[in-house]
């Protein structure tokens, strides 16, 4: 079974700090992502990942940054975290669609990470 | 990438069956058609995947119809344990981008 792991399921942070939310997966593929979730709001991505050392930004990557240095590692760093963003942080990764035909493959997700930043 | 609409909430009754429709309008050629399901406190997790026409597995069946601008989820006699939220995603050729709108709630009473 695929196997992608975070950090923390829970985190409280104060404003200001600088926060590390890692995620890990087992099965060496090529991306990972990570989204945030708010109610009402659904799953929106932040960035994603095609290869080591490579990034994209995705819908909302204000405020965020990432790193990716191995294979199965990819973290999202919050700079300076401010209370907007309080919310449910999902990690995810799927082989590349390039290997198998082109279309956007399966992604698999991680317990997610609650942040609360006062 | 195309945008998908759904409906924001459902109320079902165990045993009973239950199809969520989902309208992706300006579904591009080469894009397929995944649905994901997330109950509360945990990721999404893959469902079912389609293309065209009726796809099958034990958890669900997937209906798109000929002009592809629509798809079906069908969930055969629900039970409490499929409380959860549907996503419904159309996803982007070579991207590998996924876009994940709100979801459709569903709730199953006794």
């Amino acid at each position: 079974d695929v196997k992608v792991t975070q950090s923390s399921r829970y985190l409280v942070k104060r404003t200001g700090e600088k926060v590390f939310l890692e995620c890990v997966q087992d099965m060496d593929h090529e991306n990972m992502f990570w989204y945030r979730q708010d109610p009402g709001l659904g799953l929106r991505l932040i960035y994603f990942s095609y290869d080591v050392k490579m990034k994209e930004k995705g819908d909302i990557p204000e405020g965020y940054s990432v790193s990716r240095e191995k294979k199965e590692r990819f973290s999202l760093i919050l700079e300076s975290a401010s209370t907007n963003q309080t919310s449910m942080y999902l990690c995810a990764s799927s082989p590349s669609g390039l290997t198998s035909g082109g279309h956007t493959d399966t992604q698999y997700f991680g317990p997610g990470t609650r942040l609360t930043v006062l | 990438l195309a945008k998908t609409t759904q409906p924001i909430s459902m109320d079902s009754y165990e045993g009973q069956e239950v199809n969520i429709t989902c309208s992706h309008n300006n579904i591009a050629t080469n894009d397929y058609i995944t649905w994901y399901q997330q109950f509360p406190s945990q990721g999404p997790r893959f469902i079912i995947q389609g293309y065209k026409t009726k796809v099958t597995n034990e958890v669900a069946s997937l209906f798109i119809p000929a002009d592809r601008k629509s798809s079906t989820l069908s969930l055969p006699r629900v039970s409490l344990s499929d409380t959860a939220v549907y996503y419904c995603l159309v996803g982007a050729y070579n991207t590998d981008k996924l876009i994940f709108g709100t979801g459709t709630r569903l709730q199953v009473f006794p």
